[in-house]
Parts: C-alpha cells; structure tokens; sequence
C-alpha cells in the first residue's frame, strides 16, 4: 500500500507569496492531520479532519493559514501571505478510525520543508 | 493541559550497549500511548501503540512498556542503524489529537 503522500517535498519562497502544500492520504483513512514541526517546538498539530470536514482548527497559528479537503484523498494546507516565521517542516498524516475508547496510529508522509525568505 | 516529556533529550549509546527511554504524560483516559521513530529528513514512523498499564510490545531489539504516568522504550544490545529521533505521543479522553513529546535522539556508535 502507499503510505501517505505529500508534495512539494521542498518550498523556498519569498515573504509573501501565497504557498501551497498538497497531501494524499493512505486510501480508507476517515481522518487527516496537518502537523509543523520546529527545532523549538517539536510536533504541533495544525487542523485535522473526519471524513472531509474539518474537526478542530485551534492549532491554526492565523489566518494566514487556512486548509481544506475537498475529497477523501486529497488536502491542501495553504499559507498566505507567508512571512520567514512559518518556514518548518509541515507533516502531513491519516489514521482510520478507532473504537470508543482507543485511538488506531497515524501514519506520516515526509514532509514539505518550507523556506520564507 | 496535556503533557508528554521524554528523556534524555540525547543518548549516545555504544554498540550493544543496552539502555531505555523515558516518556511521562499527564493525560486523563488514555486512547492510546504511541512510539514512533524519525530518521533526517523523513517523517516519523509509527512503531508501537500501548493502551493500557501492563502491556507490553516487541519489535526486535526494541520493547515499549506502559505504566499509569509513563512509558518506556527499551533497546537492547543496539545497533548503528536504530541510530534515530525517538517520539512518543498521547492521546486523551474524547480526542483524536496526538500531543508529542520533544523527542530523544539516540546516537548508535560503532
């Protein structure tokens, strides 16, 4: 199977411009998260999603960012303007559901290393 | 607020040497304690996931135990290649979120 897919793997652009990162989940998934990560603050989640719809958005730094999952295989995490204090590393992962009381794993794609110049 | 801290930040380990790592977590109704290993420049791969206090998994030289407040994953007699970043996650009561710790670098020397 294709573990989960994202693209590009890296970005440099200027302050700015608009960017957009691309994910493709692994197929049956029913949830999708969108993670950053930084030397300072590790792993944070972003946003995640249930079956399209977005569930909880409170890690969303500003509104500069903004994400959507128009179908179940594809997600976009969108930045704009961008300014040098988002470049990290963003992740994307998918996990199929769990039961009542426990959580099945999230499996990760590698990456998009952002660069804001 | 939920917190999950590992330690040490860094453990340089000889080969065969054998040692464990640290995960605590404050979270209330537990769903799941999970490990995951991260290689330079690639995302991190699941490991193990632990449910309850007592349960143990295995994967070759590498075992996760859980107990009420912590985890640990322990290696034995290690190798160069288990050379990697370490992270452990929560994920509490109602929630599908994971919540990571900083992670511990582990360093393999021939």
């Amino acid at each position: 199977d294709a573990g989960v897919i994202q693209s590009p793997r890296h970005e440099v652009t200027e302050m700015g411009q608009e960017v957009t990162l691309r994910c493709k989940p692994i197929s049956g998934h029913d949830y999708l998260f969108w993670y950053r990560q930084t030397m300072m603050r590790g792993l944070e989640l972003l946003i995640y999603f249930n079956n399209n719809v977005p569930i909880d958005d409170s890690g969303m730094p500003e509104d500069r960012f903004s994400a959507k999952m128009p179908n179940a295989s594809f997600s976009t995490l969108k930045i704009q303007p961008s300014e040098p204090r988002d470049s990290a590393v963003y992740f994307c992962a998918s996990s199929s559901r769990g039961t009542a009381y426990s959580n099945q794993p999230q499996h990760f794609g590698d990456g998009t290393r952002l660069s804001i110049l | 607020e939920d917190q999950v801290t590992q330690s040490p930040e860094a453990l340089r380990l000889q080969e065969g040497e054998s040692s464990s790592l640290n995960c605590s977590y404050t979270v209330s109704g537990l769903r799941g304690l999970f490990w995951y290993r991260q290689d330079p420049g690639k995302g991190p791969e699941f490991l193990f996931t632990l449910y309850s206090a007592g349960e143990e998994k295995e994967k070759e030289r590498l075992k996760a135990t859980l107990t009420k407040k912590e985890s640990f994953l322990h290696i034995t007699a290690p190798k160069p290649e288990d050379s990697a970043t370490y992270l452990c996650a929560d994920s509490g009561a109602g929630s599908y979120q994971l919540t990571f710790g900083k992670g511990t670098k582990l360093s393999v020397i021939p």
